[in-house]
């Protein structure tokens, strides 16, 4: 993974506004891809997942949105609020192809009251 | 829900201890993972286990052991715990090889001293 943590790259939001964190992929192969959040103290909580067929994919509050020509991906959090406040990493993978998870070094997401 | 328990959430060894980590998953998942995460440097795989007996050595197996007896626990060993374990451990599953999406534990904070 990218050498982050303590200089994980940090995105700071007002409150109700709208948040995005995005995540540059590393293998163009790669076909599958999930988007994590963690909180300060927990382990890294799936959020949504989108397959490669797919430019975008909607959850509650949420939205992946990939570009394949320049391997992105990014999230948005729509009205985001104190709970977001977490560090966010994407993971790629080839689907089916039973390889493993390549995790990204994550952004860290502060919600401003 | 997936739930994915891990036996503790912060501990204290000394150098040359053995430590045993467990995880326990309750959604008959196939597959089990150890890594651990460090600042700087992400999520790093140390162990895997695609079924009951089997394992796998991840990105950096050195001085780490796992046992998966029963389908739901899988446990990391340090044999002979030295400083540069010290590191958030975090344990995850998924269904089956195919199906990619990792669900985590809540991390178990280890100190050796």
């Amino acid at each position: 993974g990218e050498s982050v943590g303590l200089h994980l790259p940090t995105l700071s939001v007002q409150e109700g506004d709208n948040s995005i964190i995005n995540c540059a992929y590393s293998n163009s192969a790669s076909d599958y891809f999930i988007w994590y959040k963690q909180e300060s103290g927990k382990g890294p909580q799936f959020i949504i997942d989108i397959r490669s067929n797919m430019d975008k994919r909607q959850g509650q509050r949420v939205t992946v949105l990939l570009n394949k020509t320049v391997k992105h991906l990014s999230l948005q959090i729509a009205a985001t609020q104190p709970g977001d406040s977490a560090v966010y990493f994407c993971a790629e993978t080839l689907h089916n192809a039973g390889n493993m998870l390549t995790f990204g070094g994550g952004t860290r997401l502060m919600v401003k009251p | 829900d997936v739930k994915v328990t891990q036996s503790s959430r912060y501990l204290v060894k000394r150098t040359g201890e053995k430590v045993f980590l467990e995880c326990v998953q309750d959604m008959d998942h196939e597959n089990m993972f150890w890594y651990r995460q460090d600042p700087g440097l992400g999520l790093r795989l140390i162990y895997f286990s695609y079924d009951v007996k089997m394992k796998e050595k991840g990105d950096i197996p050195e001085g780490y052991s796992v046992s998966r007896e029963k389908k739901e626990r899988f446990s990391l060993i340090l044999e002979s715990a030295s400083t540069n374990q010290t590191s958030m451990y975090l344990c995850a599953s998924s269904l089956f090889r195919g199906r990619e999406t990792q669900y985590f534990g809540p991390g178990t904070r280890l100190l050796v001293l």
